[in-house]
């Protein structure tokens, strides 16, 4: 059982470049997640999915698209990328036990580490 | 909003002592859940505990235990006899349920420690 697989694990890019991230759970996880670990200030969102076909923005959703277009699948996209999107990206999925309610923890991948010259 | 605080940035120890990270959340909501996540230097999240809003009794899981105390709005971590394998970062989460699907973490708290 795989879990939550990102890909790729480590990328350089150029400013200005672009490039997708991929998730893929194998949970059958109605709720995905795209955070953002920067030093010294935790997790921070930037996008989620709280089902297929919708997504919705986080608390820093600039700079950044993405699209769930099958379940198991969440898509992060960089169109033109900028040093200060040098971070580790770590995508996420959770359950609801019941219904609209969130509550189950969050199943995390192992992070994509993205620097940008 | 929701907001989570984990004042302690670092904290250092030796083995076999105890130790307590410390979490303070704001929420609106009465319907929450509170989370705590270990982070070791492989760079991996792991899921600790998990404590909704309408329960306040404390956990205890080998040598971890969990304080929630509402009326403090808290939700302390111990370690008891740490070793130098709970060296991490840790970090405390929020997520309030009714249209919440926004997990807000703190900026976590790493822990040395030392043979």
């Amino acid at each position: 059982n795989a879990g939550v697989t990102q890909t790729p694990k480590f990328r350089v890019l150029k400013t200005g470049q672009s490039m997708t991230l991929l998730c893929a759970q194998d949970m059958n996880h109605e709720y995905m997640y795209w955070y953002r670990q920067d030093p010294g200030m935790g997790l921070r969102l930037i996008h989620y999915s709280v089902g297929e076909g919708t997504t919705a923005k986080g608390e820093v959703p600039d700079g950044y698209n993405v699209s769930r277009l099958k379940k198991q699948n969440f898509l992060l996209g960089l169109e033109s990328a900028a040093p200060s999107q040098t971070s580790v990206y770590f995508c996420a999925s959770s359950y609801s036990t019941s219904g609209v309610i969130n509550t189950g923890e969050l199943f995390f991948g192992e992070g994509s580490r993205l620097t940008v010259l | 909003a929701q907001k989570v605080t984990q004042a302690q940035t670092e904290i250092s120890v030796v083995e076999k002592e105890d130790v307590t990270l410390d979490c303070v959340y704001e929420t609106r909501d009465t319907t929450y859940y509170l989370f705590w996540y270990k982070q070791p230097p492989s760079g991996e999240l792991v899921f600790l505990i998990r404590r909704n809003s309408f329960d306040e009794q404390n956990e205890i899981s080998g040598r971890y235990s969990w304080n929630f105390q509402k009326s403090t709005s808290s939700f302390n971590f111990t370690i008891t006899a740490s070793q130098v394998v709970d060296s991490a970062v840790y970090f405390c989460a929020l997520s309030e349920a009714w249209g919440g699907q926004n997990f807000v973490f703190g900026p976590g708290t790493r822990l040395s420690v030392l043979p």
